[in-house]
């Protein structure tokens, strides 16, 4: 599977939309772009996944840049449980393999 | 999303004995389960992968023989730490996928197990 860049940590203020940037510049054509996150001494939370369009679910978008090789998470209105460690992984048809992911920080 | 739920959640056990932990897809057949592993401030690393009714594919490094997989029917999966010792000492986290290799996997809520 490709290999993803992430910032180590990033902060936001609540109520501000945060945006988390991932690179994958090997992505190849048959890999998919998941994201997770893991609040502390939890299991990760599956947030969202793409391929090429960008995606949006009840909990955030995903924007995908053309050539797929970086993709951003937004959160349109962070909260302070949103405060984790997000994940970006590719994947094609294997496991889910874990890099060390932006820990985000929401603060009042 | 699904739900997966292992259990415990927390076990703290002696030196020499082992653990069993469980992990449910609750709402979903789940034909893959996954096992991980994270220490302290690391990221989840994979243990090992389990298909339903067949032995366990194990990660390098990984002893088969000291993490034992079991993955009896589409809803449960365990993992039992052989001959614990302080080493062993982790937080263990399943995750759960339904057939068909692009299905998102669902994780459990994770077990803090410390070795005494």
């Amino acid at each position: 599977d490709a290999k993803t860049t992430q910032p180590p940590s990033m902060d936001c203020a609540e109520g501000r939309a945060a945006n988390l940037p991932c690179n994958h510049s090997t992505i190849s054509g048959n890999e998919y772009v998941y994201w997770y996150r893991q609040i502390h001494s939890q299991g990760p939370q599956y947030i969202i996944h793409g391929l090429k369009n960008n995606e949006t679910n009840e909990m955030a978008s995903l924007i995908i840049t053309e050539d797929r090789k970086s993709s951003t998470l937004i959160l349109p209105h962070a909260t302070l449980r949103d405060t984790a460690v997000y994940y970006c992984i590719v994947r094609g048809y294997s496991t889910l393999t874990f890099g060390k992911g932006t820990m985000l920080l929401v603060s009042p | 999303g699904a739900v997966v739920s292992q259990h415990p959640s927390w076990v703290i056990c002696k030196s020499g004995t082992s653990v069993k932990i469980e992990c449910r897809s609750l709402d979903f057949q789940a034909t893959t389960m996954f096992w991980y592993r994270q220490f302290p401030k690391q990221s989840l690393m994979l243990m090992a992968t389990s298909n339903e009714g067949s032995k366990a594919t194990y990660e390098q490094g990984v002893e088969k023989d000291k993490f034992l997989i079991n993955h009896a029917s589409l809803t449960l999966s365990t993992l039992t730490v052989t001959s614990a010792h302080p080493e062993d000492s982790s937080f263990y986290i399943c995750s759960a996928r339904e057939q068909g290799a692009r299905a998102e996997a669902f994780f459990g809520q994770g077990t803090r197990l410390t070795v005494v």
